[in-house]
């Protein structure tokens, strides 16, 4: 089955930098890919998604693209504010399936 | 903007004990999810329902969980007789339709705790 695995597992910048995290997966045949947020005490919110027919998706401060080939996704935000600090998780599936492999989370920190 | 809803927020109860958590998915969705995170460990997802049936279940879903849509907007997932190990918090999840069942949107969660 799916193995996701997601680099680092802390990560903390300051405020304007840009952040960076990495998700490797195990299965050839996935290919969807999103990336949640989760702030505490709330569930995991979608902030972007990316299919394996894509190579880069940006919305605003946020971008993520695909290596197929190498089978590794990133999640790239830009001019970091304070209330992008959260867990980030990258996750990866089939189309019409319904097993979500998660990766392990990133909490970042974005230091005022 | 529509979200999936869940309740209690926090359940504690005695092991062995039956408890039901509750969902409210988005109103025009179709799929529906239960993921448990069990603490500092990743998201697993539990098990997906459509058409008032199971479509997939994990090995983790085994005869201790149901789940059922008990009128036209409930999700819920029961855990029969609780064990230490259910100690987690557990989303639930909905997706719009068919062809975008891979778009999911998480509730806040519900965190179990068993004594």
């Amino acid at each position: 089955g799916e193995n996701v695995e997601q680099h680092p597992s802390t990560l903390s910048v300051q405020e304007g930098d840009s952040a960076v995290i990495k998700c490797t997966y195990s299965d050839s045949a996935s290919n969807y890919f999103p990336w949640y947020k989760q702030e505490l005490g709330k569930g995991p919110q979608l902030i972007i998604d990316i299919r394996s027919n894509v190579g880069e998706k940006k919305d605003q401060r946020i971008a993520v693209t695909l290596n197929k080939t190498a089978k590794h996704f990133s999640l790239h935000i830009t001019e970091t504010q304070p209330e992008d600090s959260a867990v980030y998780f990258c996750a990866a599936t089939q189309y019409n399936n319904n097993d979500m492999r998660f990766g392990a989370g990133t909490r970042l920190t974005v230091k005022p | 903007e529509p979200e999936v809803t869940q309740t209690p927020s926090h359940q504690v109860t005695q092991m062995g004990q039956e408890v039901i958590l509750r969902c409210v998915p988005i109103s025009n969705h179709l799929y529906f999810y239960w993921y448990r995170q069990i603490l500092g460990q990743k998201v697993e997802f539990l098990v997906s329902f459509y058409n008032n049936e199971i479509s997939e279940k994990s090995e983790i879903f085994d005869d201790q969980f149901s789940v059922e849509r008990p009128d036209g907007s409930n999700f819920t997932l029961k855990i029969r007789s609780t064990k230490l190990e259910d100690s987690a918090m557990y989303f639930c999840a909905s997706s719009e339709r068919a062809f975008r069942r891979e778009t999911q949107y998480f509730g806040p969660g519900t965190r179990l705790l068993v004594l």
